[in-house]
């Protein structure tokens, strides 16, 4: 059974620091790993996704690596700033259709970036 | 392209009565998810429907819980006898067959 997993469960940084967040997982047979921002009683944004034959995705601000063989994920923020603030949740999914396109979530890191 | 759509957004039920919560998936996006998320919990896998079929329902508690997406219109989940415990936020996520999964605002339900 796939268990994902993201420590510390919370994370507070002065505003304009460069700041990793790690995503672990047992099972490394996954299809693909997203990261995603949910804001206090909100929806979640998808901020990035990357297969399992990627290494890492860029967008903005944010980058994303994949190490599928040791079981983690990173997602850097460069330059953090007080809008980051958020709680922000690895997800796996081991195949894009079928019983195994489910996501398994972490319970999630959250930021609180400090003016 | 509208994103994913859910409604409402906010439902409050009393013990007992029946919730129905809907969700519109992009367009174009045949696949829809189902999540929960309760208080001070991480989201959970409920239920995975295409058009007509359920695919994976292994996260469904075995009573009281029942989804469907129809031919027509969004998808249903629906919450019978409903109890204080089954107050959370459903999440419904739509994908297309790559497999990225877009979510939307979600449904919070609180049971008084």
């Amino acid at each position: 059974k796939q268990e994902v997993t993201q420590i510390p469960a919370a994370l507070s940084v002065p505003e304009g620091e460069n700041l990793v967040l790690n995503c672990s997982f047992t099972d490394s047979a996954i299809y693909n790993l997203q990261w995603f921002r949910q804001d206090p009683g909100k929806g979640l944004t998808s901020l990035l996704l990357i297969q399992s034959s990627q290494r890492e995705q860029t967008s903005g601000r944010l980058n994303a690596s994949l190490d599928k063989s040791s079981g983690r994920s990173t997602l850097y923020i460069a330059a953090s700033q007080p809008g980051d603030s958020a709680t922000y949740l690895c997800a796996v999914s081991e195949d894009w259709t079928g019983a195994n396109s489910k996501l398994t979530f972490g319970k999630g890191i959250t930021l609180s970036v400090r003016p | 392209n509208a994103g994913v759509m859910q409604n409402p957004r906010h439902l409050v039920r009393r013990r007992g009565q029946e919730a129905r919560l809907r969700c519109s998936p992009m367009k174009g996006h045949s696949h829809v998810y189902w999540y929960r998320q309760l208080p001070e919990e991480g989201l959970k896998f409920m239920v995975y429907l295409q058009k007509e079929n359920i695919i994976d329902e292994s996260g469904m508690p075995k009573e009281r819980f029942s989804a469907e997406f129809p031919k027509e219109g969004p998808s249903i989940l629906r919450i019978q006898q409903v109890v204080r415990g089954d107050s959370a936020a459903y999440f419904c996520a739509s994908s297309p067959r790559t497999g990225e999964q877009y979510f939307g605002p979600g449904t919070r339900l609180t049971v008084t």
